[in-house]
Formats: C-alpha cells, sequence, structure tokens
C-alpha cells in the first residue's frame, strides 16, 4: 500500500545550524505538503510542494516526482524552528497519507 | 491562518459513552477529510467526503465510528461506544475540489478513561 518514509526521525541542532529533512513515497505522487505540528498538536502548512522548488524565507522544499521524494531544508536554525515536522503525500488512489514525522530540536 | 473550525477543542468521556466531534470546513471546500493521531503521534486516515458524499473510508469508520457532512450544517465525527484505544487527537481537514492541498483545524483532543 501507500507509504511515507521520513527521516531522520529526531534531530538536534546548535542554533544557526542547517537542517535537511526527507520525505520518500512508494508510490507515484499527486500531490505532497510539509507541515510543522506545534506542541499543541494544531498543523500549519509549511508548503504544498507537488513538484520543483519552493522556497519562503530560510525554508526550502523540493519535490522530485520521479524519485518519489520531497526534502524540507532549513537554514540558519532558530530555537523557535523546534517542534515536529510532517509531510504527506496524495497519490492517484488514496487520500493523503502522513509520515511519522521529524522532531527537530534547536538548542542554544 | 486555517479557517476551518473544530469543536470541541478536548473532551473526556467514559468507555462505551459516545463522543462527538463537529468541523466547520473553510468556505469554499467540498473537501472533508478526518484523521487520528494516536498516542505515539502516527497518523491514520478515517474518511473523507466531496459534499455529503464519503469519498473513502477504512474499516473501522464502518463499525463505531460515524461521520457525516450534512449540507448547511458542520461534518461530525461520532464514536457510539468509546474506548480506551479511541484516545487520541481527531484532525479535521479541507480542501478545495480538486487540489491535494489540506487546511487543518486545531483538533479535538478525546480522552476515554
Amino acid at each position: 500500500g501507500q507509504q511515507v518514509q521520513q527521516s531522520p526521525t529526531s534531530l538536534v541542532l546548535q542554533e544557526g545550524e542547517n537542517a535537511e529533512l526527507q520525505c520518500n513515497f512508494s508510490t507515484s505522487l499527486n500531490s505532497m505538503q510539509w507541515f510543522y505540528q506545534r506542541p499543541g498538536g494544531s498543523l500549519v502548512s509549511v508548503f504544498y510542494n507537488p513538484s520543483g522548488t519552493k522556497q519562503s524565507g530560510r525554508l526550502t522544499s523540493t519535490t522530485v516526482i520521479k524519485e518519489r521524494r520531497s526534502s524540507l531544508h532549513i537554514s540558519s536554525s532558530q530555537i523557535t524552528d523546534s517542534g515536529t515536522y510532517l509531510c504527506a503525500m496524495e497519490d492517484n488512489n488514496n487520500a493523503p497519507r502522513f509520515g511519522a514525522g521529524t522532531k527537530l530540536s534547536v538548542k542554544p | 491562518n486555517s479557517k476551518v473550525i473544530q469543536t470541541p477543542r478536548y473532551l473526556v468521556k467514559g468507555q462505551g459513552q459516545k463522543a462527538k466531534m463537529r468541523c466547520i470546513p473553510e468556505k469554499g471546500h467540498p473537501v472533508v477529510f478526518w484523521y487520528q493521531q494516536n498516542k505515539n503521534n502516527e497518523f491514520k486516515f478515517l474518511i473523507n467526503f466531496q459534499n455529503q458524499e464519503v469519498l473513502q473510508q477504512i474499516d473501522m469508520t464502518e463499525k463505531r465510528f460515524s461521520a457525516e457532512c450534512p449540507s448547511n450544517s458542520p461534518c461530525s465525527l461520532e464514536i457510539q461506544s468509546s474506548e480506551a484505544g479511541d484516545s487520541a487527537l481527531y484532525l479535521c481537514a479541507s480542501s478545495r475540489q480538486g487540489s491535494g492541498q489540506l487546511y487543518f483545524g486545531e483538533g479535538s483532543k478525546l480522552t476515554v478513561l
């Protein structure tokens, strides 16, 4: 079935370091989205990026459809970037499915 | 910011009790999704609707779980007889027709004692 694999599971950075989060899919991709989950549980959309590269401030997302993967790059990490990052992908036959998330901790 | 409204934010039920959660999708979004996020932070897709029609659902929702999206009323997810394993964060999302982009509400956190 449809599977979404995220790596790493967790990541600890010093403030100012860069982070690279990966999301891999087992089926062909129709759309994909990156989310940040706040400690209280609500999901904030970071990128909707079905293909190509998108940038917003210090965040960059690149989705390569034929390789069935997407990445989220965080440059010059800040303490407030700490939290869980989730990717969700949709194929032609299924509603969006989520990965298990990457827990990011940025320390001073 | 998302304008998907979920109520209640928290609910506490005893085993065997009914639990009902509501969701108002963003205006103009005919597609509504329900997800369950368990204590291990794993997401499970439950059901989705386009307008009032069910598009997809998993097997568990055919038993104790029921959901509907009536016209001119909030969508709802109801658990007929709550079990301890149902304790989770229930997240509702909506999207435009033909778009895979999800907009989530704040979630309803269910605790079954």
